[in-house]
């Protein structure tokens, strides 16, 4: 089955700067890729998702890069605000075994 | 329009106790999910239904578990002889027709087992 792998665990950064989180996965078959916040005790919320017919994807202040040849695909977060606090999954759909998620990361944005 | 739902939104119960959690997808949603996250845990997918049809049932973590979907709509995750580690949100989500179509998810159900 596929494999998710997703860094960092944890990542603090400055109101304003950039935050970058990446994921890889192992099945060369998967073909969608969401990611996902989710704020303490609520469910979670897709942000944005890329298929892999397309290299990147842009929504406002937040992007997703994929590259299928090395199977990996990141979250850019441009001109970080405090309601970006949370915690970001990525996932990976592998075929008939649902999406299989990374273990997210929790954004803090320093004031 | 409406989103997904799901019944009860808690759930305390006792060791060895069965539990029926359920979900409501987003009208016309004909693939239906659950997904389990334990505290600070990522999401653990669990089964998903394609119509009524559940395709693979080897994500649910023991025989003590089952779900089923009746009229292409409400699921139903039952956990008989519960145990403590089935401690959990569990978690349902919806999409239109395909499984890698966008998926939305419930507001989960918290299962407490004492």
């Amino acid at each position: 089955g596929e494999n998710v792998e997703q860094h960092p665990s944890t990542l603090s950064v400055q109101e304003g700067d950039s935050a970058v989180i990446k994921c890889t996965y192992s099945d060369s078959a998967s073909n969608y890729f969401p990611w996902y916040k989710q704020e303490l005790g609520k469910r979670p919320q897709l942000i944005i998702d890329i298929r892999s017919n397309v290299g990147e994807k842009k929504d406002q202040r937040i992007a997703v890069t994929l590259n299928k040849t090395a199977k990996h695909f990141s979250l850019h977060i441009t001109e970080t605000q405090p309601e970006d606090s949370a915690v970001y999954f990525c996932a990976a759909w592998g075929g008939a075994d649902g999406l299989t998620f990374g273990k997210g990361t929790h954004l803090i944005i320093q004031p | 329009g409406a989103g997904v739902s799901q019944s009860p939104s808690n759930k305390v119960t006792e060791k060895g106790k069965d539990v029926e959690l359920r979900c409501d997808p987003i009208s016309g949603h004909t693939a239906l999910y659950w997904y389990r996250q334990s505290l600070g845990q990522g999401l653990e997918f669990l089964i998903y239904f394609q119509g009524n049809s559940a395709p693979d049932k080897s994500g649910l973590p023991s025989d003590r578990f089952s779900a089923e979907r009746t009229g292409g709509s409400v699921s139903t995750l039952t956990i008989q002889r519960t145990q403590q580690e089935d401690s959990a949100v569990y978690l349902c989500a919806s999409s239109l027709v395909l499984v890698s179509d966008t998926q939305y998810f419930g507001p989960g159900t918290r299962l407490t087992v004492l």
